[in-house]
């Protein structure tokens, strides 16, 4: 299995602009979690999807921030308009079974910079 | 709401031993887990306790009392490459939903 893919890898683009990150998640796995980690908040939980509804969106920080889920295979997470405060590495993660356990699996991570 | 407690550094020596210690404050309480992150490097599982106990792989096990809501991650035999970030993290049952919340991360630095 390939993991978690997630794209760009990296991104620097200016204030103001749309930008869309891109996950897919782990074949089978039916959880799917979006965080950003900064040096000052950590890892913050902003969304996570189960069976490709949204279930949480309370760490969602602001209403430029959207996330969608429109198959088992696909999510993305849209800032628009960006802002400098935005720029952190955003993760994907899935899980499976999350009853049973709290395993999850992250990609390697979108690293946002927004001058 | 939930909280997680971890020191932000610590350092040992190589072939050492090192415990990290996690206090949580948490509702619905699922269980706890510890997760490594590499610098530049994605966070990766690497225990998880949903009992009380002892849970061992290799040279890392991971304790829990529910009872006092409290874990630790412990790691023998320290190795240069145990120079991570560990998070602790539990897993939480609101009405409908089930979040998995990190704690902020204990840096450990290992000295040859």
């Amino acid at each position: 299995d390939a993991g978690v893919i997630q794209s760009p890898r990296h991104e620097v683009t200016e204030m103001g602009q749309e930008v869309t990150l891109r996950c897919k998640p782990i074949s089978g796995h039916d959880y799917l979690f979006w965080y950003r980690q900064t040096m000052m908040r950590g890892l913050e939980l902003l969304i996570y999807f189960n069976n490709n509804v949204p279930i949480d969106d309370s760490g969602m920080p602001e209403d430029r921030f959207s996330a969608k889920m429109p198959n088992a295979s696909f999510s993305t997470l849209k800032i628009q308009p960006s802002e400098p405060r935005d720029s952190a590495v955003y993760f994907c993660a899935s899980g499976a079974g999350i009853y049973s356990g709290n395993t999850i699996y992250f990609g390697e991570g979108s690293w946002l910079t927004v001058v | 709401g939930q909280s997680l407690e971890q020191p932000s550094e610590v350092t040992a020596v190589e072939g050492a031993i090192v415990q990290i210690n996690c206090t949580y404050q948490t509702s619905g309480f699922y269980g706890l887990s510890w997760y490594q992150q590499h610098d530049g490097g994605a966070p990766t599982f690497l225990s998880y306790n949903a009992l009380d106990g002892l849970e061992e792989t290799g040279r890392f096990s991971s304790f829990l009392s529910r009872s006092d809501s409290y874990g630790y991650l412990l790691l023998q035999e320290l190795q240069m490459k145990d120079s991570a970030s560990y998070f602790c993290a539990v897993r939480r049952r609101d009405s409908s939903a089930s979040k998995i919340i990190f704690g902020s991360g204990t840096r450990l630095s290992i000295r040859p």
